[in-house]
């Protein structure tokens, strides 16, 4: 699976939208960007994903850049809840890797009131 | 609530000892993913199942087993324990088909003393 760059912590403010970055130059064409975030010490939660399309649901969108490279994971409306660890990661999606996840150090994000 | 559900939630034990953790994937779901999270390694996968069989194997130590029981639930059993398996064990499921997202339980912290 290609290797992900994020960084390490960033703020954001309580009703602003926060914007997430992350670089996957090396991405291939069958690999998938997934965003999970992590509540402190909770079980990691699935936000979304996608693979060159920009893709949003009820949680956040997700912009693709046109090269693939990198992305960005869109908050819209930050809350004091959303504080936790978010991570990107890319992988091949087909059922011979299942849903084995490579997790990286994520993004630290902390929402100030 | 993810639908996946840990036994037991914390875990406190001696040195030498051995354990068993318990995970309940969501209802249909025939994969089970182990991950271990310590504070100086993050989240590492362990193993996968997948209705019953190993699938894929990651950074497991020999010490540690896993198996998959007809009814889709799993266990990990770590022997021979040492301080540094003190850590948060997370179990996830997901479908087998490759476009889709894992849920992951609440995790069992083990603390080795």
């Amino acid at each position: 699976d290609a290797k992900t760059t994020q960084p390490t912590s960033m703020d954001c403010a309580e009703g602003r939208a926060a914007n997430l970055p992350c670089n996957h130059s090396t991405i291939s064409g069958n690999e998938y960007v997934y965003w999970y975030r992590q509540i402190h010490s909770q079980g990691p939660q699935y936000i979304i994903h996608g693979l060159k399309n920009n893709e949003t649901n009820e949680m956040a969108s997700l912009i693709i850049t046109e090269d693939r490279k990198s992305s960005t994971l869109i908050l819209p409306h930050a809350t004091l809840r959303d504080t936790a660890v978010y991570y990107c990661i890319v992988r091949v999606a087909n059922q011979a890797a299942g849903n084995k996840l490579t997790f990286g150090g994520g993004t630290r994000v902390l929402v100030k009131p | 609530d993810s639908g996946v559900t840990q036994t037991p939630k914390h875990l406190i034990t001696a040195t030498g000892q051995r354990v068993t953790l318990r995970c309940s994937p969501r209802s249909g779901d025939l994969s089970v993913y182990w991950y271990q999270q310590s504070l100086d390694q993050g989240l590492q996968f362990l193993i996968q199942y997948y209705n019953g069989e190993e699938r894929a194997k990651g950074n497991i130590l020999e010490r540690f087993s896993a198996q998959q029981f007809p009814d889709l639930h799993s266990e990990l059993n770590l022997s021979s324990l040492e301080l540094g398996d003190s850590a948060l064990y997370f179990c996830a499921s997901s479908a087998l088909r490759g476009n889709t997202e894992a849920f992951f339980g609440q995790g069992t912290r083990l603390t080795v003393v």
